[in-house]
């Protein structure tokens, strides 16, 4: 079975640092790009960072860049998020994605999803 | 950045009626980048559409995707009970990917 599953979410003091990850199973890991995206509490779903499937290439949105960065080990199937100087509008569910195509692409659909770690930032 | 805009924001059914939903682009999205996603309370999202018309594995041929440039539509021919859900559009063809704010399908 196709499977991601998040964890390392909680509860952190604006500033602080928090690393999620990502360990995915039932599929080849190392063939797909990878994501993160996040959901604020009652709110829509906001893309975060990509990887490559070869981890060389990353990108984040504006919002998070210079304060989140992803990575993956695919000797060990795993893709992580490293979130440092947290600000309250980082309070979201994060979930990790796989991106549908083989290949080199950043841009497709996201066809499994993990179901999700939830990270608060409050004093 | 591209804004999808969604409508309705809410959409209120029955079962067994035809549902049709809007995706509308600020600028023009290949047809190659534009998926649906199905929410439902606590969980994550569930790919439906990729590449504007594609239906992924396993969803039923309820669902089907159209459009082109800057109009995409998600329709659900009958709805059934477990149809009743958040839907959104999202486009990757231009860095930054962006998603809609969401069509809620409600009873």
């Amino acid at each position: 079975e196709v499977q991601l599953l998040e964890s390392g979410g909680g509860l952190v003091q604006p500033g602080g640092s928090l690393r999620l990850s990502c360990a995915a199973s039932g599929f080849i890991f190392s063939d797909y790009a990878m994501s993160w995206v996040r959901q604020a509490p009652g709110k829509g779903l906001e893309w975060v960072s990509s990887i490559s499937a070869n981890g060389v290439t990353t990108y984040h949105a504006d919002s998070v860049k210079g304060r989140l960065t992803i990575s993956r080990d695919n000797s060990k199937k795993t893709v992580s998020l490293q979130m440092n100087s947290l600000r309250a509008e980082d309070t979201a569910a994060y979930y990790c994605a796989k991106l549908r195509t083989v290949g080199t692409t950043l841009y497709d659909a996201f066809d499994i999803w993990g179901q999700g770690t939830r990270v608060t930032v409050s004093s | 950045e591209i804004v999808l805009t969604q409508s309705p924001g809410t959409l209120s059914l029955s079962p067994g009626e035809r549902a049709t939903l809007s995706c509308r682009a600020s600028q023009n999205v290949g047809s190659n980048y534009l998926a649906w996603y199905q929410q439902k309370p606590g969980q994550a999202p569930r790919l439906l559409i990729y590449k504007t018309s594609n239906r992924a594995t396993g969803i039923s041929d309820r669902f089907s995707g159209s459009g082109s440039g800057t109009d995409f539509t998600l329709t659900i021919s009958r709805l059934e009970a477990e149809d009743f859900a958040v839907y959104y559009c999202q486009q990757s063809d231009k860095s930054p990917q962006t998603f809609g704010q969401g069509t809620k399908v409600e009873i």
